[in-house]
């Protein structure tokens, strides 16, 4: 069984403030850590894909950093805005033969940012 | 470009009855994954299947629960004689052949099953 967590499991954050948050995940056998962001009523949208350690990647104001080694991945949400509430998810896929893009999820990160 | 269409969004049955959830993945994706989140859960993986084949069936419950991709027309997640317990949202998602570490999955809106 792979363990995925991510915490916190839901945070409060002031419009204007920056903010962040881990997922940690197995550090053997790593091929891919995905981050999705996830609003109420849609679908689950790619925000990063990463793959190799010391990854750093940034859309817009969200950005996210990746450390194979200890297994863990932090997201970055700089100057939050209202419109960047949504929850938060990592899922890591294993490098096992035939795994293809089996996505194993954490539980979320929940970002309420406050006007 | 749809992106990946599932329907219906939401479905109500009796115990008893059969669910159909159907998934029809991005045009020239190959691979579809199915996953469920079950109420004050995250997404946990099903069933991983490429065309006519079953890839990975590990997350799916050994009993009720079969899945298929045909050649032609879209993937279907079967649930026969649902109860209770298989009220959830099932989610679907594909990506395209390559497949390789750098392939990001496509999810549908989900279906939300609701058995009463």
């Amino acid at each position: 069984i792979l363990n995925v967590e991510q915490s916190p499991q839901s945070l409060h954050v002031q419009e204007g403030d920056s903010t962040n948050f881990t997922c940690s995940f197995p550090s053997s056998n790593f091929y891919a850590l995905h981050w999705y962001r996830w609003e109420t009523a849609k679908s689950p949208e790619a925000l990063f894909v990463m793959t190799l350690n010391g990854d750093e990647k940034k859309k817009g104001r969200i950005s996210a950093t990746l450390n194979t080694k200890e297994g863990y991945s932090y997201l970055y949400i700089k100057g939050s805005q209202p419109e960047d509430s949504a929850t938060y998810l990592c899922a890591f896929i294993p490098l096992i033969k035939a795994a293809g893009n089996k996505l194993t999820f954490g539980g979320g990160t929940r970002v309420l940012v406050k006007p | 470009n749809a992106g990946v269409m599932q329907n219906p969004r939401h479905l109500v049955r009796r115990r008893g009855q059969e669910a159909r959830l159907r998934c029809s993945p991005m045009k020239g994706h190959s691979h579809v994954y199915w996953y469920r989140q079950l109420p004050e859960e995250g997404l946990k993986f099903m069933v991983y299947l490429q065309k006519e084949n079953i890839i990975d069936e590990s997350g799916m419950p050994k009993e009720r629960f079969s899945a298929e991709f045909p050649k032609e027309g879209p993937s279907i997640l079967r649930i026969q004689q649902v109860v209770r317990g298989d009220s959830a949202a099932y989610f679907c998602a594909s990506s395209p052949l390559s497949g390789g570490p750098n392939t990001e999955a496509f999810f549908g809106q989900g279906t939300r099953l609701t058995v009463v």
